[in-house]
């Protein structure tokens, strides 16, 4: 099946820990996006990616790194810098020029 | 950056309504996408539409860029139709691939 694959679902960081958020699409897209979205609230775009080994910093960057070094995939590494990383956290990719966005199912990270 | 709004923000129907789901944004645009997210999260495209009109069974959407608004419309609501809207635009100087949301309109349909 064609799609946008994240995981976990569910996350756990302790005081201190970097944690790292993977999302892979089979999709051949070649854009791809990390957002965090708090309870009762819109999506916030964290970094964005339009080609390989190329990534752009959105709205909320601090605290996060990425990196893409296939067009399949788009790992996001909570680092221990973001100090309220508690959030549902959901990937998205588009075809270049045509700008619709399909997204993952999330990962819920919480602080122990 | 662009600026969002959504409204309602809560919205209560009886199964069989009717609704219309406003975006204002703030700049001209020229991605404009609707989305439903589930109770588990899940973001489900409805809509892209930057200008126009379309439509999809129940659901209807129309956008107006030169007065920097759009429309969602559910007819014969459905409780399955239950979650979160969201409106999401992306300007031209961003090429559209960035979007920005707004904070969504909550529906909740009763049986």
């Amino acid at each position: 099946d064609g799609g946008i694959t994240q995981s976990p679902k569910y996350l756990f960081r302790k005081e201190g820990q970097n944690v790292t958020l993977s999302c892979e699409q089979n999709l051949n897209h070649d854009a791809m996006y990390w957002y965090r979205q708090d309870p009762g609230q819109g999506l916030r775009l964290i970094y964005y990616s339009q080609i390989v080994n190329d990534f752009q910093k959105g709205d909320i960057a601090e605290g996060y790194s990425v990196s893409r070094e296939k067009k399949e995939s788009f790992p996001l590494t909570v680092t221990s810098a973001q100090k309220n990383p508690t959030a549902f956290y959901l990937c998205a990719s588009s075809i270049t020029g045509q700008n619709i966005q399909y997204f993952g199912a999330g990962t819920r990270l919480s602080v122990l | 950056g662009i600026q969002v709004e959504q409204s309602p923000p809560d919205l209560i129907l009886q199964e069989g309504a009717n609704s219309t789901l406003r975006c204002n944004f703030s700049d001209s645009v020229n991605n404009l996408q609707w989305f439903h997210q589930n109770p588990w999260g899940q973001l489900i495209n409805l809509f892209y539409i930057p200008s126009g009109t379309k439509q999809n069974g129940r659901l209807s959407a129309t956008t107006v860029a030169t007065e920097r608004y759009s429309l969602l419309y559910i007819s014969s609501s459905q409780t399955t139709d239950s979650g979160v809207y969201f409106c999401a635009v992306g300007g031209a100087e961003t090429s559209g691939s960035r979007l920005t949301f707004g904070e969504g309109t909550q529906l909740t349909v009763n049986p």
